[in-house]
């Protein structure tokens, strides 16, 4: 059962535009909330991260919007260029240090 | 090595063949986890291990799965007896710090991909 759910599956945006992910979860446990980038053939790599006294972070053109109280949170990337083009995991921490990751999110971004 | 390194790259094995996966870790990285990734899916985790000890094997999906780590830092996560649903990419991640005690970056390799035929 995936304690974090993600969306949506893929979406395709046109270079310049804005690319959103939502992902949402139910363990109040989770202490750290990573989101990871991966390339076909590789590993993820991380992105960017938040605690969950944090309500946004913001790193370059990737931020993250955290709302505590609802159990969700997002991902932002402004100017979306072609080199964005990836699948995109976000994740939660549990309490013994492991990761729970959403399902990704392929996203292409057109010229 | 600079990164985490995991070998073979990818595997084809026959059903109910044994096969062992290979993980180096960054060196002095103290916390190694073994996650699974499915066709489209995302990472789920199998094992954990704090330098020689296995802390968490809570996601191993059957007792045909065994990890080790003897010396804390090379691991082998083992699959005996192979099924076709165990085809999946399996990587390997290291984080320099104690994973329980606080979030430290963890660093994926770049997986074997596994395919059982």
């Amino acid at each position: 059962q995936q304690q974090v759910k993600q969306s949506p599956q893929s979406l395709i945006v046109q270079k310049g535009g804005i690319s959103i992910i939502n992902c949402a979860y139910e363990n109040t446990a989770f202490d750290y909330f990573p989101w990871y980038q991966q390339f076909p053939g590789k590993g993820p790599a991380l992105l960017i991260a938040i605690r969950p006294d944090v309500s946004e972070k913001k790193e370059g053109r990737f931020t993250i919007s955290f709302n505590k109280s609802a159990k969700q949170f997002s991902l932002h990337i402004m100017d979306s260029q072609p080199g964005d083009s990836a699948t995109y995991f976000c994740a939660a921490r549990d309490s013994w240090g492991k990761l729970q990751f959403g399902a990704g999110t392929q996203v292409v971004v057109t010229p | 090595g600079a990164g985490v390194s995991q070998s073979p790259r990818y595997k084809v094995a026959k059903r109910g063949q044994d096969v062992a996966l290979r993980c180096d870790p960054i060196s002095g990285h103290v916390s190694l986890f073994w996650y699974q990734q499915a066709l489209g899916q995302g990472p789920e985790f199998l094992t954990y291990f704090q330098n020689e000890a296995q802390l968490d094997k809570s996601g191993l999906p059957s007792d045909r799965f065994f990890a080790e780590r003897p010396e804390g830092s090379v691991s082998t996560l083992k699959i005996q007896r192979t099924q076709q649903e165990d085809s999946a990419v399996y990587l390997c991640a290291s984080s320099r710090g104690d994973a329980r005690l606080g979030y430290t970056e963890a660093f994926f390799g770049q997986g074997t991909r596994l395919t059982v035929v």
